[in-house]
């Protein structure tokens, strides 16, 4: 299985700040990346998809780049609506494995 | 707009059987993947099982193999998880999700507990 591997698994954050969240994958898995942003009591919510792709609707202060081994989900300027946590996963191969979340906190 | 409604979790002995459920809406269900992914209390996200669009391919996390099994209907656009041989560490919040790779939509999930 792929193991993915989030840092920081959290961070304490500003409104405003540039905020920077990676993960690495155990093997290459090419551009086969995608973010999710959860908050308390809700189900995930998709970001950012292969690797780079803003999915529909996303503001466009979410940005993702990386690809093979390592990768990175950017907020530029940190809303209010933001706090919350945030996860990597793979979809190169099976099983989907998920990172082990960022909690992003003020 | 699309809809994703699970329903048929709760509390359910070591060993037991549960049915989950997944009411598709909003979209031609027949055309797209679908996953089941679980979130155990205050832990990170699971992905579980998925299903090609007409049923014929059916892949499951290792934990669950043997004990679980994901079906479709598509003229009643539903999903369904069949789950036997539960346990303790089953318990989990359990969604279905469109996308048998990214998971673009996804329901407002079901708890399914495992205790005794």
């Amino acid at each position: 299985d792929i193991q993915m591997t989030q840092s920081p698994s959290s961070l304490s954050a500003s409104v405003g700040d540039r905020v920077t969240i990676t993960c690495r994958a155990s093997q290459s898995i090419s551009n086969y990346l995608n973010w999710y942003q959860q908050k308390p009591g809700k189900a995930p919510k998709l970001l950012i998809y292969a690797a780079s792709s803003l999915q529909s609707g996303v503001p466009s202060r979410f940005s993702g780049s990386g690809s093979g081994t390592d990768f990175s989900l950017t907020i530029s300027s940190l809303q209010p609506e933001d706090f919350a946590t945030y996860y990597c996963q793979q979809n190169y191969n099976i099983p989907r494995t998920f990172g082990q979340g960022t909690k992003v906190e003020t | 707009e699309v809809q994703l409604v699970e329903s048929g979790g709760g509390l359910v002995q070591p060993g037991g059987s549960l049915r989950l459920s997944c009411a598709a809406s909003g979209f031609t269900f027949s055309t797209y993947w679908m996953s089941w992914v679980r979130q155990a209390p205050g832990k990170g996200v699971e992905w579980v099982a998925n299903i090609k669009e007409d049923g014929s391919e059916k892949y499951y996390v290792d934990s669950v193999k043997g004990r679980f099994t994901m079906s479709r209907d598509n003229a009643k656009n539903s999903l369904y998880l069949q789950m036997n041989s539960l346990r303790a560490e089953d318990t989990a919040v359990y969604y279905c999700a469109r996308g048998g790779g990214k998971f673009e939509h996804w329901g407002q999930g079901v708890l399914v507990t495992v205790s005794s």
